[in-house]
């Protein structure tokens, strides 16, 4: 079974400055997709930036960025030049294809991370 | 616009009830699936269906069930054996068809308070 891990239950940032989430994860498996997930206070979950394990190259997406080490395990997302609408719960999850490559979708979840962006 | 419906928003529910949560999806995604978020516990998988009449257990499945008599359709009934009910139920769903086979779709939850 998948475990995913957020060390950090909570974590504040300046307006305009980088902060860093991190997330570790345990897996047998070679070929999986892993996520981050924002869930700001209206509950609805947003995707946030996905990467696929058998592409080294990190994903980007405008100011979310991850490192991705999969020898570590790790998956950090990075966010750039802060905003006061980034303040929000952020999941790390996990996703391994089922079984015939055909059926994708149930997530393993870490605990979350509180972030709140100061003005 | 394509989206998870979930309802209601608010559920309240005495001690020995049991209680039904909806969803439904107008995207015409093969898979359903409903999750429980708990403070400081993350999303937790209660049940998933990937085709309809068909539905398999998740990480916490005891004291749920559920149903799939429509593709668009995956009802949630939380029944008098579940024993601490109260938490946030999120519904999801994916589709089969590549590339967007890995991009999870969620409704705006329902929060069930026992009273």
């Amino acid at each position: 079974a998948q475990t995913v891990t957020q060390s950090q239950p909570e974590m504040s940032v300046q307006e305009a400055e980088t902060v860093t989430l991190s997330c570790t994860y345990d897996t047998s498996e070679s070929n999986y997709y892993l996520f981050w997930y924002k869930q700001p206070p209206s509950r609805q979950m947003i995707l946030v930036i996905r990467q696929e394990a058998y592409k080294q190259q990190n994903a980007t997406e405008n100011r979310f960025s991850v490192n991705f080490q999969k020898a570590a395990k790790s998956f950090s997302l990075k966010i750039s030049d802060s905003q006061l609408g980034d303040t929000a719960m952020y999941f790390c999850a996990f996703m391994k294809p089922a079984a015939g490559g055909t059926s994708y979708g149930k997530l393993t979840f870490g605990q979350g991370t509180i972030l709140t962006v100061h003005p | 616009d394509g989206g998870i419906t979930q309802s209601p928003k608010y559920l309240f529910r005495k001690e020995g009830q049991n209680v039904t949560l909806s969803c439904e999806q107008n995207l015409n995604h093969d898979a359903m699936y409903w999750y429980r978020q708990d403070p400081g516990q993350g999303l937790r998988l209660i049940y998933y269906s990937q085709i309809v009449n068909d539905f398999q257990k998740g990480d916490i499945a005891e004291g749920y069930s559920v149903s799939r008599e429509k593709k668009e359709s995956f009802p949630l009934t939380v029944t008098s054996a579940q024993k601490n009910p109260t938490a946030f139920y999120l519904c999801a769903s994916t589709t089969f068809r590549a590339p967007k086979n890995t991009e999870a779709f969620f409704g705006q939850g329902t929060r069930l308070t026992v009273v």
